[in-house]
């Protein structure tokens, strides 16, 4: 009965290539995050998707292309890996939109080791 | 870029004290302040939260305080145990994550 689940939790690849992390909660909640924790453990949000609709995309490389088949899932696409690309990325989702005033729940993370 | 600023970074007592740390935010619009522990190779929970419309929430050895005229929040743990070690993060209505505090509670 895992709520928030992400696919694969390690991935270790080497530069130039493209990988995918998989989300997927069933709590029903209408939106999904992603988050990068570098080994600082600053927690930086990359993307946010309220019921299959991009409402929160920061500054990151284009490189990143999230998508939602659903609701109920935001995958992450990253292409032509970099090194500086190594992190835990973690899925999140909520109720509610922008302005959430809702608690996040996170999904156990994946560790991108880039080589 | 930033909207919600933490401190201090590390923080280290002895079991038995109490830990305070704070964050600062800018959207005065902002009604909803969480706080986070994350241990060590686990993901963030929620510990506590506070809406804008009260001070102060408390739940057993863990508060947190609201300041809107200053637009600013802390989170208070009161006897800590060694199980409290961990980085705790406030996060802001913009769904943005202070810096980050990484608690450390010596037996």
């Amino acid at each position: 009965d895992t709520a928030v689940s992400q696919t694969p939790k390690y991935l270790v690849t080497q530069m130039g290539n493209d990988k995918s992390i998989k989300c997927e909660q069933n709590l029903g909640h209408d939106t999904m995050y992603w988050y990068k924790q570098d080994s600082k453990k600053f927690l930086k949000i990359m993307f946010s998707y309220n019921n299959k609709e991009l409402i929160i995309n920061e500054t990151v490389p284009n490189r990143f292309s999230p998508k939602s088949p659903d609701k109920a899932h935001l995958n992450l696409h990253i292409n032509s890996l970099e090194l500086g690309d190594s992190a835990v990325y973690f899925c999140a989702s909520s109720q509610g939109g922008t302005g959430d005033t809702y608690e996040q729940y996170f999904g156990p993370g994946t560790r991108l080791t880039v080589t | 870029g930033e909207n919600v600023e933490q401190h201090p970074s590390t923080l280290s007592v002895q079991e038995g004290d109490s830990a305070v740390i704070k964050c600062t935010y800018s959207d005065s619009a902002s009604n909803y302040f969480p706080w986070y522990k994350q241990e060590l190779g686990k993901r963030p929970q929620l510990i506590i939260d506070i809406r804008s419309n009260v001070g102060e929430k408390k739940d057993q050895r863990i508060a947190v305080t609201l300041n809107k005229t200053a637009k600013h929040f802390s989170l208070h743990i009161t006897e800590t145990q060694p199980e409290d070690s961990a980085v705790y993060f406030c996060r802001d209505n913009d769904m943005r994550f202070g810096a980050g505090t990484r608690l450390t509670v010596k037996p």
